[in-house]
């Protein structure tokens, strides 16, 4: 049972331009919503993360928008840079990240072309 | 202040081997987890470790299993290895109940 669907799997963007990511989750238990930007060969990197008391938080370009009752909640990258090509990775949980582990989406790979 | 170290960075073993993996979470980080990456499993939450006591699993066999020392840093070992064990084994560390950090990882390939 995937808990969290992300879509879309792949996005190409045009340098400048607003990237959309789109996040879903079932368990309304969910508490904690963190995003994360993979390169090839490292680690996920924490970008921002969002609690359901909220729906958006804002830092630098990155935006959350988060929908409880729709039980959906979207990454936007505003002025998307070619810097900004990687990996994105929605996460949920019900405790914060630690104790309870993330479920993560499968992930979006995102290009953006200068 | 150093981020989530993990070692070795590449392994290579065959099938049956047994292989342990070792993270040192961020200073004063007591809570340590860890995940599998695969392309057709994604990431994937194995276990969690806090002040040495695992707290909560994933759904994967008994040949994963975790352990955490008293300053925080942590091993995982692997027994019986099999070929669909080959991924790359991320850890993690976090201070309170979210801001999780993830190191590098552990790639590993079984043959």
């Amino acid at each position: 049972q995937q808990q969290v669907k992300q879509s879309p799997q792949s996005l190409i963007v045009q340098k400048g331009g607003i990237s959309i990511i789109n996040c879903a989750y079932e368990n309304t238990a969910f508490d904690y919503f963190p995003w994360y930007q993979q390169f090839p060969g490292k680690g996920p990197a924490l970008l921002i993360a969002i609690r359901p008391d909220v729906s958006e938080k804002k830092e630098g370009r990155f935006t959350i928008s988060f929908n409880k009752s729709a039980k959906q909640f979207s990454l936007h990258i505003m002025d998307s840079q070619p810097g900004d090509s990687a990996t994105y990775f929605c996460a949920a949980s019900m405790s914060g990240g630690g104790a309870d582990g993330l479920t993560f989406g499968k992930g979006t790979h995102l290009i953006i072309q200068p | 202040k150093a981020g989530v170290t993990q070692t070795p960075r590449y392994l290579i073993k065959t099938r049956g081997q047994q292989v342990t993996l070792s993270c040192s979470p961020i200073s004063g980080h007591r809570s340590v987890s860890w995940y599998q990456q695969t392309p057709g499993q994604g990431l994937q939450f194995l276990f969690e470790y806090f002040s040495e006591t695992q707290r909560n699993k994933g759904n994967f066999p008994g040949r994963f299993s975790g352990r955490q020392f008293s300053n925080s840093r942590s091993e995982m070992n692997v027994s019986t290895l099999e070929l669909g064990d080959s991924a790359l084994y991320l850890c993690a560390s976090s201070l309170e109940a979210d801001s999780v950090f993830f190191g590098p990882g552990t790639r590993l390939t079984v043959l």
